[in-house]
């Protein structure tokens, strides 16, 4: 049972334009929400994150935005740079549960 | 500052043998502790995870073990490897309060053969 999801495998854009890539989720005790960037053979890093009371975080050129009727959030990169292709990741938490769910991954491809 | 290790970094195994990976935690006290693991073309599986010294919560029954015998330390082992093993494992931790990102290790790159 998948509880986070992330259709899309991979993802390309080019240069300077936007990335948007996407994630649902099943379980509505998710309560946080994550995305972690990984490079090949790398531990995945923390890139931001937002707490259901929020439908949006912003931290630079990444922007999460929580859609929670829908069960869906998405991870915004603008501009887009070369450095930014890699593996992307979506997380969920429920409170008290100490776990975090991760999806499957999109691979974000940066065309320059 | 905190930091986590993870070793070794890439371990070749036959079927059959015994596992034992090691992660400890730097600069913090009783934080949470997980494996996980990344098997080709898949996102990333929970397969332990530790509140503390002792308790561990197993989310996927397999061919795997996991303890933490100081509050620091996170030993992921098996008794005897099967090819499935096979994969990039990774540890992490988190802070024991509320909701926190978590933090990963380099990970270690595992092929039994």
């Amino acid at each position: 049972d998948q509880q986070v999801k992330q259709n899309s495998p991979s993802l390309s854009v080019q240069e300077g334009r936007i990335s948007i890539l996407n994630c649902d989720y099943t379980n509505s005790m998710f309560d946080y929400f994550l995305w972690y960037k990984k490079y090949p053979a790398e531990g995945p890093t923390f890139l931001i994150s937002i707490s259901s009371i929020k439908d949006k975080n912003e931290d630079g050129r990444f922007t999460v935005f929580l859609n929670k009727s829908a069960k869906h959030l998405s991870l915004h990169i603008v501009p887009s740079q070369p450095g930014d292709s890699a593996v992307y990741f979506c997380a969920a938490s429920a409170r008290g549960t100490y776990k975090y769910i991760f999806g499957t991954g999109t691979r974000l491809k940066v065309l320059a | 500052s905190q930091t986590i290790h993870q070793w070794p970094a890439t371990l070749v195994q036959p079927v059959g043998s015994p596992l034992s990976l090691e992660c400890t935690v730097e600069g913090t006290s009783n934080p949470n502790l997980y494996w996980y693991r990344q098997a080709a073309g898949r996102g990333l599986q929970l397969l332990f995870y530790s509140v503390g010294i002792g308790q561990i919560s197993s989310e996927v029954p397999q061919n795997l073990s996991a303890s933490r015998p100081q509050d620091r330390q996170f030993i992921l082992s098996s008794k005897k490897l099967l090819l499935s093993d096979s994969g990039f494992y990774l540890c992490a931790w988190s802070v024991d309060r509320g909701h926190t990102e978590a933090f990963f290790g380099q990970g270690t790159r595992l092929t039994v053969v």
